[in-house]
């Protein structure tokens, strides 16, 4: 059974770069699409993007002009890059697999996510 | 922009009574090839989501068949046909018909 694991820095001063990047074990990266969605007490659970293994992308409009992601099937994970951070990027950033190339069923639409991993944006 | 609204945003439940949340779109959400990508998600305190409920109805593996989920176009329902402890937590719909996913406000249910 896949599981996702996030990991990167807790902290990330203001204007600043937050770095992410989700392990993916116990099954194949590649021909699935993967995502990123941040939780905060404010806005409740928003999604930030999703990649497919083949590293295309497709971002929030909210947040397209800050955010990049790749992914690297050779190490089996995936990876988030948010520019100029304030404090309202502050929350707790989950990965999940998003999708299954050859599948209509919609089974793998969301199914699996990681625990999560709280940044705080402070100085 | 597609809005999910959910009610209640709170719902007390007792033990072994049913319960249901209520999920709607400002959009319908059928997509062009007849699907609806409509699912629900649980949240316990301190951990991830975890989710119950894809495309409107289809109940993930392990999930007790409890949970159900119903709706078309704009107007979705899960349904608890008999809450269990384990049950409490934060209940959140979500759409990837439109674009990208968008979620509900979350309903929180707790025991009475």
């Amino acid at each position: 059974q896949v599981q996702l694991q996030e990991s990167g820095p807790r902290l990330v001063k203001p204007s600043e770069t937050l770095s992410l990047t989700c392990d993916v074990s116990g099954g194949a990266i590649t021909n699935y699409y993967w995502a990123w969605i941040r939780q905060t007490a404010g806005k409740g659970l928003e999604w930030i993007g999703r990649i497919s293994s083949r590293g295309t992308t497709n971002y929030s409009p909210s947040l397209k002009g800050r955010l990049s992601m790749s992914v690297d099937t050779s190490k089996n994970q995936f990876s988030l890059n948010l520019t100029s951070v304030t404090a309202a990027d502050t929350a707790v950033y989950f990965c999940a697999r998003a999708g299954y190339y050859y599948d209509t069923s919609g089974s793998f639409l969301y199914d699996t996510w990681g625990q999560g991993t709280l940044v705080s944006v402070s100085s | 922009d597609v809005v999910l609204t959910q009610s209640p945003l709170s719902l007390p439940v007792t033990l072994g009574q049913p319960a249901s949340i209520s999920c709607r779109s400002n959009q319908s959400l059928i997509y062009s090839d007849g699907n609806t990508f409509l699912n629900w998600v649980h949240q316990r305190p301190g951990h991830s989501p975890r989710r119950l409920i894809y495309k409107v109805s289809y109940r993930d593996s392990g999930v007790p068949d409890r949970f159900s989920g119903t709706g078309s176009g704009t107007d979705f329902t899960l349904k608890i046909s008999r809450v269990e402890a384990e049950d409490i937590g934060m209940y959140y719909c979500m759409q990837g018909t439109h674009g990208g996913w968008t979620f509900g406000q979350g309903t929180k249910v707790e025991i009475k």
